[in-house]
C-alpha cells in the first residue's frame, strides 16, 4: 500500500527559529514533492526532487531514498511562512501508471 | 504567461444531482491533475489527463469522470453527488507529467446539502 506519514501534525515556533517537517514513505518512489498551503486552500509548489538536496532562499529540501524519507527546512522562519506544508509522494504502478499520494499536512504557525 | 484557472468559486448542490467543475491549464501545459480535499485532510488524486487521454486514477469511483479538451481545458464531473464529496476541488497543470512542478489552481469549493 502507497502511504505518506507527515510529522509533526502541527508546529508552532517563534520567529527565527529553525523549522524541520518530516515525510515518510512506505515504498519506493520516483519523485517527491513539497507544497504550500494557505488559508483559503491555494496551493504552491515549492519543490520536486527524486534525490540530495534543492535549496531556494530560506527553505531546503532534502531527501533520502534508502531511508524513505524526506525533510523540508525553513531557516530564519517568519510569519509569512506561517501555513499548511504538505509532502506528496509519486508512485509508479506495475503497469506504469503514476499517482501522487498526499501527507495530511503540516500546519505551521510562526510567532513574531 | 496566465496560470490555472478554475470555475466556479464556491457551488452548493443537493444529494443526487451532478456536477461539472472546470479548469483551464496555464499555457503550454498538456497534463492536468484532479485533486478532492477534504476540509483538514491532504488533497487526494482523482486523475490524470494527457493531451485528452486519462493517464492514470487514484481511488475514486466511476461517477467521478473527467474530460481534457485539444485546448488543455479540462472537466470534473461527478454524478449522483453525495454527502461526502462535500470538499475542496483543485485541479494542476504541468508540462510533464508529475515528475515536473504542478501548478495548482485557486480550486473550488462544493458543498453538497
Amino acid at each position: 500500500k502507497n502511504e505518506v506519514e507527515q510529522s509533526p501534525q502541527n508546529l508552532t515556533a517563534q520567529e527565527g527559529e529553525f523549522i524541520t517537517i518530516n515525510c515518510s514513505y512506505s515504498v519506493g518512489i520516483s519523485a517527491l514533492h513539497w507544497l504550500q498551503q494557505h488559508p483559503g486552500g491555494g496551493i504552491v509548489s515549492l519543490f520536486m526532487l527524486s534525490s540530495g538536496k534543492k535549496k531556494h532562499g530560506r527553505l531546503i529540501a532534502t531527501i533520502n531514498i534508502q531511508e524513505k524519507h524526506s525533510s523540508l527546512h525553513i531557516t530564519a522562519s517568519h510569519p509569512r511562512d506561517s501555513a499548511v506544508y504538505i509532502c506528496a509522494a509519486l508512485f509508479i504502478s506495475n503497469f506504469g501508471n503514476e499517482k501522487l499520494t498526499f501527507g495530511t499536512g503540516t500546519r505551521l504557525t510562526i510567532i513574531p | 504567461e496566465t496560470g490555472v484557472t478554475q470555475s466556479p468559486t464556491h457551488l452548493i448542490k443537493t444529494r443526487g444531482q451532478q456536477v461539472t467543475l472546470r479548469c483551464s491549464s496555464q499555457s503550454g501545459h498538456n497534463t492536468v491533475s484532479w485533486y478532492q480535499q477534504a476540509l483538514g485532510q491532504g488533497p487526494q488524486f482523482i486523475f490524470q489527463y494527457y493531451r485528452e487521454e486519462e493517464n492514470g486514477r487514484g481511488n475514486f469511483p466511476p461517477r467521478f469522470s473527467g474530460l481534457q479538451f485539444p485546448n488543455y481545458s479540462s472537466e470534473l464531473n461527478v454524478n449522483a453527488l453525495e454527502l461526502d464529496d462535500s470538499a475542496l476541488y483543485l485541479c494542476a497543470s504541468s508540462l510533464r507529467g508529475f515528475t515536473d512542478t504542478q501548478y495548482f489552481g485557486p480550486g473550488t469549493r462544493l458543498t453538497v446539502l
